[in-house]
């Protein structure tokens, strides 16, 4: 099984700060990661996500996430923070496999909640 | 517009009683997926559906049990059997299972008292 590490439950920068959240994995074959966003009561939106090609990977507001191998991360950064960006952020990792597969689901990690101050 | 539906937003039940959620999308995805989500401990799999009238357990399938009888449809009960059941539940779905990222429901938080 996978298992995805993300290093620090809660993260906190002032607003217009660099906003860096660490995720780290397990996986024995080439992932697909992704990165979500979740709003308090709400469900999750994908951020960003990686498959193959570039490594260094844009998402929407702003985000970004590059993956290294070597160092089995795919950390999530954003140059300057914005107080809407306060929510928790959820790295997951999906590992190969295709139809009546049982690989391909998504392991998730538990999780950062970031607060942004003014 | 395309989406995936979960209702009721919020369920209150007395222990000892059977409790179905609801969802649904309207993506044609083949693939749908609960996950349970309780504070600091991520989401954790519950069910999920390759295929209509297939299924599998996940991580955490003990006192849960699920149906697929349309494409569009995987309600999850939460039987009695399960000790802890309140939490947020969240319903995803992907085109196919494989390497497609999932899109989610608005969640369902069940408390039980």
């Amino acid at each position: 099984a996978q298992s995805v590490t993300q290093l620090g439950s809660h993260v906190s920068v002032s607003e217009g700060a660099l906003v860096l959240l660490r995720c780290n994995y397990s996986s024995s074959v080439p992932p697909y990661l992704f990165w979500y966003v979740q709003y308090p009561n709400q469900g999750l939106q994908l951020l960003l996500k990686y498959t193959t090609g570039a490594t260094l990977v844009k998402g929407i507001n702003g985000f970004e996430a590059e993956f290294k191998k070597s160092e089995t991360s795919f950390h999530l950064t954003k140059p300057s923070a914005h107080m809407s960006d306060a929510a928790e952020y959820f790295c997951a990792v999906s590992e190969g496999g295709g139809r009546g597969s049982t690989l391909g689901r998504l392991y998730f990690g538990r999780g950062t909640q970031l607060t942004v101050w003014p | 517009d395309g989406g995936i539906t979960q209702s009721p937003k919020y369920l209150f039940r007395k222990e000892g009683q059977n409790v179905t959620l609801s969802c649904e999308q309207n993506l044609n995805h083949d693939a749908m997926y609960w996950y349970r989500q309780d504070p600091g401990q991520g989401l954790r799999l519950i069910y999920y559906s390759q295929i209509v009238n297939d299924f599998q357990k996940g991580d955490i399938a003990e006192g849960y049990s699920v149906s697929r009888e349309k494409k569009e449809s995987f309600p999850l009960t939460v039987t009695s059997a399960q000790k802890n059941p309140t939490a947020f539940y969240l319903c995803a779905s992907s085109i196919r299972q494989g390497n497609h990222e999932q899109y989610f429901g608005p969640g369902t938080r069940l408390t039980v008292t």
